[in-house]
């Protein structure tokens, strides 16, 4: 089983959509999680931490359920710019290990 | 702050051929990390150095791939001799802290023919 699975997609959404994408990570020992976003041919850039009581920032809601070992990103009224690849990432907090990164959910809004 | 460099931006090289990137990363940042991403495999950890120390390199795919981090301002991926499986984007990133925030680089898109 992967560190961390996500649904590869693609989404494909009309603008003004609301859209949900899940993570699920494998070791239950993780303490920290993100998500990036990755446009086309363009490197990754964080969008967001996932905070155990969850988080908001505009219209990115980010959830964590500890017991199910998921996290969630929730995109509300969803903008052409929007499209892009997000991944899911997470500190598996075990010996040397950094950051891992999902293989990334691609999302296209349409107009 | 010019943010993580890398290069070269492009590389076309043939089957065996030796293939070194460079990188710097943000200066007052002590840990970073070499990835390769490929739409097979995603996004996969190489390596990633703390204050120039290797900390993990248990991501580098066999003896062909090496790195160095001589100083605090500069790291190289050396890649010898390619193979054309080894085609993929080979991002730098580098952060303050083994957990936090990475700040990536553009990335150096490798094609071994």
């Amino acid at each position: 089983r992967k560190e961390v699975e996500q649904d590869p997609g693609p989404f494909n959404v009309p603008e003004g959509a609301t859209v949900a994408f899940n993570c699920t990570y494998s070791n239950s020992a993780s303490q920290s999680f993100f998500w990036y976003r990755q446009d086309c041919r363009k490197e990754p850039k964080l969008l967001m931490s996932v905070y155990s009581s969850g988080n908001e920032d505009g219209r990115f809601t980010a959830q964590l359920n500890r017991a199910s070992q998921y996290i969630s990103l929730l995109i509300r009224d969803s903008k052409l710019s929007d499209s892009a690849t997000y991944l899911c990432v997470v500190n598996p907090y075990t010996g040397r290990r950094a950051l891992t990164f999902g293989s990334g959910t691609r999302l296209q809004v349409q107009p | 702050d010019a943010g993580v460099i890398q290069s070269p931006r492009h590389e076309v090289t043939e089957m065996g051929q030796e293939v070194t990137l460079r990188c710097k990363p943000i200066s007052g940042h002590d840990y970073l990390f070499w990835y390769r991403q490929t739409m097979m495999r995603g996004l996969e950890l190489l390596i990633y150095f703390n204050n120039n120390v290797p900390i993990d390199d248990s991501g580098m795919p066999e003896d062909r791939f090496s790195a160095k981090m001589p100083n605090a301002s500069f790291s190289t991926l050396k890649i010898q001799p390619s193979e054309p499986r080894d085609s993929a984007v080979y991002f730098c990133a580098s952060s303050m802290t083994s957990v936090g925030e990475q700040f990536f680089g553009p990335g150096t898109r490798l094609t071994v023919l």
